[in-house]
């Protein structure tokens, strides 16, 4: 079952900060991040572990809450260039292949 | 330098054929997976093999079929079974199984569209 992404898309404007949600109703033991920019490669962000520190990627951070099998990706201080969808895919501690949510389109205006 | 090249960026079929994309890595990766994107679904994985002459079924695996004979490519079939094959298909690869410790990196995708 897909990890769930919200919201579904976001609005800001630069210099503005958002926050991507991405839960899960399995137990987990790591979350990636990726972001795609429209007709191009999913690119990798960061992975974040089942007992492991908070991440960050440039001006991108990201925690994982077990309990809550729930993961954050803080975008602080947006850039034009954080555009694109953000989709988060999920490794459960069952061993199954890494599963991505609908992703979040986050669209950063000057 | 080193990449996950995927051809052709935009391919277009008549309903009934079957069609070959090509995905080649020179990352001397291990793994190679095939994952297909709609609007608004995120990235369905197809199939993936972690090693050559061998591969798994993915959450979406009907209506495809894929080969490894070599470490460095892993081409998928879409066959006139694949009841709604229009979709954004984007091939991938990792040192390893996806997981903790890797990271999945992406080819440009092709835009497969069957009328």
């Amino acid at each position: 079952q897909q990890p769930v992404q919200s919201p579904q898309a976001v609005i800001l404007r630069e210099g503005e900060d958002a926050v991507i949600n991405c839960s899960s109703s399995k137990a987990l033991y790591s979350v990636h991040w990726y972001r795609q920019k429209h007709g191009e490669a999913p690119v990798f962000l960061m992975i974040l572990l089942k007992g492991g520190e908070q991440m960050r990627h440039e001006k991108i951070s990201a925690s994982f809450n077990e309990k809550k099998q729930q993961s954050s990706l803080y975008l602080t201080a947006s850039q034009l260039s954080y555009s694109g969808t953000y989709f988060c895919g999920t490794e459960d501690n069952a061993g199954n292949m890494l599963t991505f949510g609908g992703g979040t389109r986050l669209m950063v205006k000057p | 330098d080193g990449g996950i090249t995927q051809s052709p960026k935009y391919l277009f079929r008549k309903e009934g054929q079957n069609v070959t994309l090509s995905c080649e890595q020179n990352l001397n990766h291990d793994a190679m997976y095939w994952y297909r994107q709609d609007p608004g679904q995120g990235l369905r994985l197809i199939y993936y093999s972690q090693i050559v002459n061998d591969f798994q079924k993915g959450d979406i695996a009907e209506g495809y079929s894929v080969s490894r004979e070599k470490k460095e490519s892993f081409p998928l079939t879409v066959t006139s079974a694949q009841k709604n094959p229009t979709a954004f298909y984007l091939c991938a690869s990792s040192p390893l199984r996806a997981s903790y410790n890797s990271p999945l990196h992406f080819g440009n995708g092709t835009r497969l569209t069957v009328t």
